[in-house]
């Protein structure tokens, strides 16, 4: 069990650039969250798949982001046209399929917006 | 997005002391989490509860699901300095997703 795995680990990018972040989930772990976490702030719900098929948006999620988990695999999360207010820790967690199943966080992707 | 209320904000605490914290939440839950964050780190699972009343251990942890099903507790016994770090209580119902405190600053003075 490698545990779940995040890359990069941080991100510096000029404001309207485009990031990708990726997440390769606990090997039998069927489904995968992103969460958003700013300073002072617990992790706030982003969207979660379970295999290939992404389950549930939240508000938080605007039009110019968007996540992917192709083969059911890992995942990548991408933010177009980046804002000062994106600057953020992005966290994944990944979980068995059971909704009492506890999730599994990885160490985040820090991004920083100039 | 929702929250729920995770109180103390934080603690400064003598080594080998108790340490209680708690959470509430304005919805019913029917599991309770319990994380530990380091600087530069995701949480780390401490506890998980998944019946009303129900009160687990993990070394010197001690954590409750309240009767009420919105409130959960942390305890930690004889604390030493490597339990310094951000305590996070999370809930959810069903399917729904899961929802985070704001967490609890832990500092240990030696």
């Amino acid at each position: 069990d490698t545990g779940v795995s995040q890359d990069p680990r941080h991100k510096i990018t000029k404001r309207g650039q485009n990031v990708t972040f990726r997440c390769d989930p606990i090997s039998e772990h069927n489904r995968l969250y992103w969460y958003r976490q700013t300073l002072g702030q617990g992790p706030e719900f982003l969207t979660y798949f379970q295999n290939e098929a992404q389950l549930e948006k939240s508000r938080l999620l605007s039009d110019r982001f968007s996540a992917e988990r192709p083969k059911g695999s890992f995942s990548t999360l991408e933010i177009q046209r980046t804002e000062q207010g994106d600057s953020a820790m992005y966290l994944c967690a990944s979980s068995l399929p059971d909704s009492n199943q506890p999730q599994h966080f990885g160490d985040g992707t820090r991004l920083s917006i100039l | 997005g929702q929250q729920l209320n995770q109180s103390p904000q934080s603690m400064f605490i003598q080594e080998g002391e108790d340490v209680s914290m708690n959470c509430t939440s304005s919805s019913i839950f029917n599991t309770w989490l319990w994380y530990k964050q380091d600087p530069g780190e995701g949480p780390v699972l401490l506890i998980a509860l998944y019946k009303a009343g129900e009160l687990t251990s993990n070394g010197r942890l001690t954590a409750q699901f309240g009767i009420t099903r919105k409130d959960s507790f942390l305890n930690i016994s004889a604390s030493i300095p490597s339990d310094v770090g951000i305590y996070f209580c999370a809930g959810h119902r069903g399917n729904t997703p899961l929802v985070f405190g704001k967490g609890t600053r832990l500092s240990v003075i030696a």
